[in-house]
């Protein structure tokens, strides 16, 4: 079964720490890993996109690995802001067509002062 | 801000009611696609419009409908609405199918 496991569930940190959210997946064909993170009521935004060749893309004080061996990705947040409390979603596309995106449950994280 | 944007923001409806949502896609998009996402879940693929053409579907019902006009902004039609219909529906449009996706900000139906 096509699934996307994103761990911790939820997460609290204090504003200026370090964190690192989790997906794994079992997602097969396989094209590209995406992040995206949303904000409570809003529609997400994407972060990054990974095909099966990059393992590490940036985006500003968010950083995603991949390891397309294991099925395994990252997102790194570097220097918790009060504005990174949201919702981080993985999602794994099995071909280049939309319609083939896996959406992750997400974790939710809190930044606080 | 994506350049998405939905309307209605919110609505309430009962059971058996129809409803239909409205997405305008970014400037440049030809791709939308719509997603339903409950409380604490990820969003669910529903369909995709690619150049007013249907481009795929996901694990929804037949009384989920939709439709993409000639300007590519696109409806979502939901008939006989049922309780576990309320969810937040998002749409997403990209420059051409398979390129990023950019979010609106959804639509919140509840169904009573």
């Amino acid at each position: 079964k096509n699934q996307v496991e994103q761990s911790p569930q939820s997460l609290i940190i204090l504003e200026g720490k370090n964190c690192t959210l989790q997906c794994n997946y079992t997602v097969s064909p396989f094209s590209n890993l995406r992040w995206y993170k949303q904000d409570t009521g809003r529609g997400p935004v994407s972060l990054t996109i990974m095909t099966f060749s990059e393992n590490t893309k940036s985006n500003g004080r968010y950083t995603a690995t991949l390891d397309a061996d294991t099925k395994q990705s990252s997102l790194h947040i570097t220097a918790s802001q009060l504005s990174d409390s949201a919702s981080y979603i993985c999602v794994v596309a099995r071909s280049y067509n939309t319609d083939k995106l896996i959406f992750g449950t997400g974790t939710r994280l809190q930044v606080f002062p | 801000e994506t350049g998405v944007t939905q309307s209605p923001t919110h609505l309430i409806k009962t059971r058996g009611q129809q409803v239909t949502l409205r997405c305008s896609s970014q400037s440049g998009h030809n791709t939308v696609s719509w997603y339903q996402q409950a409380l604490g879940q990820g969003p669910q693929f529903i369909f995709q419009y690619y150049r007013e053409e249907e481009n795929g579907r996901g694990n929804f019902p037949p009384r989920f409908s939709g439709l993409q006009f000639p300007n590519y902004s696109s409806e979502l039609n939901v008939n006989a609405l049922e309780l576990d219909d309320s969810a937040l529906y998002l749409c997403a449009s990209s420059r051409e199918n398979g390129e990023t996706q950019y979010f609106g900000p959804g639509t919140r139906l509840l169904v009573l």
